[in-house]
């Protein structure tokens, strides 16, 4: 198994530039979200998913979409990319959607110049 | 809004010493704690958790305590050895609706001293 899997490592993009972040998981886990996080400010959940087609958002959505078409990828869209989205974006992933260890792919460090 | 307050935010302690880090919620719905290490660069990895029907869980070096009255519960490390160096997470789970969301902390920078 390889887990949950992120791509790119690494980005740099220029303010307005859009794109989108990569997660896969190949553990058959219904639950996925990512989260951002910045120096002294710990993981914060910027949207989430229950399961294949079910979406919602978390603590700091704006300016990021998702979409759940599978149960395995769960991609994370910047519509305009702005300097405040610099951080590195963690995916996570866990078998059931209450009170289950959560499993983290490597990050996706992305700096909007 | 609910959130989780986490002390210290650094630590340094010698080797063989231990290292208690303290972490208090708010949302009274919280019924699963769960501790993450972060090495430098590296993913956030999960090293233990509890669930609110139990008041203490322990891993070899390490244990974690719950005190659900006060809303509080600590990661205990024994013995700690240079390759406990790295940033410590606590988190708690939402209550209502968003059970399977987690709170974070804002971390724990741990060194230890050879």
């Amino acid at each position: 198994n390889a887990g949950v899997t992120q791509t790119p490592k690494f980005q740099v993009l220029k303010t307005g530039q859009s794109m989108t972040l990569q997660c896969a998981q190949d553990m058959n886990h219904e639950y996925m979200s990512w989260y951002r996080q910045d120096p002294g400010m710990g993981l914060r959940l910027i949207h989430y998913s229950v399961g294949a087609g079910i979406t919602d958002q978390g603590e700091v959505p704006n300016g990021y979409n998702v979409s759940r078409s599978t149960t395995e990828d769960f991609p994370l869209r910047l519509l305009s990319a702005a300097p405040s989205q610099t951080s590195v974006y963690f995916c996570a992933s866990s078998y059931g959607w209450w009170s289950q260890p959560q499993h983290f792919g490597d990050g996706t460090r992305l700096s909007i110049l | 809004g609910e959130n989780v307050e986490q002390h210290p935010s650094t630590l340094s302690v010698q080797e063989g010493d231990s290292a208690v880090i303290k972490c208090t919620y708010s949302d009274s719905a919280s019924n699963y704690f769960p501790w993450y290490k972060q090495e430098l660069g590296k993913r956030p990895q999960l090293i233990i958790d509890i669930r609110s029907n139990v008041g203490e869980k322990k891993d070899q070096r390490i244990a974690v305590t719950l005190n659900k009255t006060a809303k509080h519960f600590s990661l205990h490390i024994t013995e700690t050895q240079p390759e406990d160096s790295a940033v410590y997470f606590c988190a708690a789970s939402r209550g209502g609706g968003s059970q399977g969301n987690l709170i974070f902390g804002k971390g724990t920078k741990l060194s230890v001293k050879p």
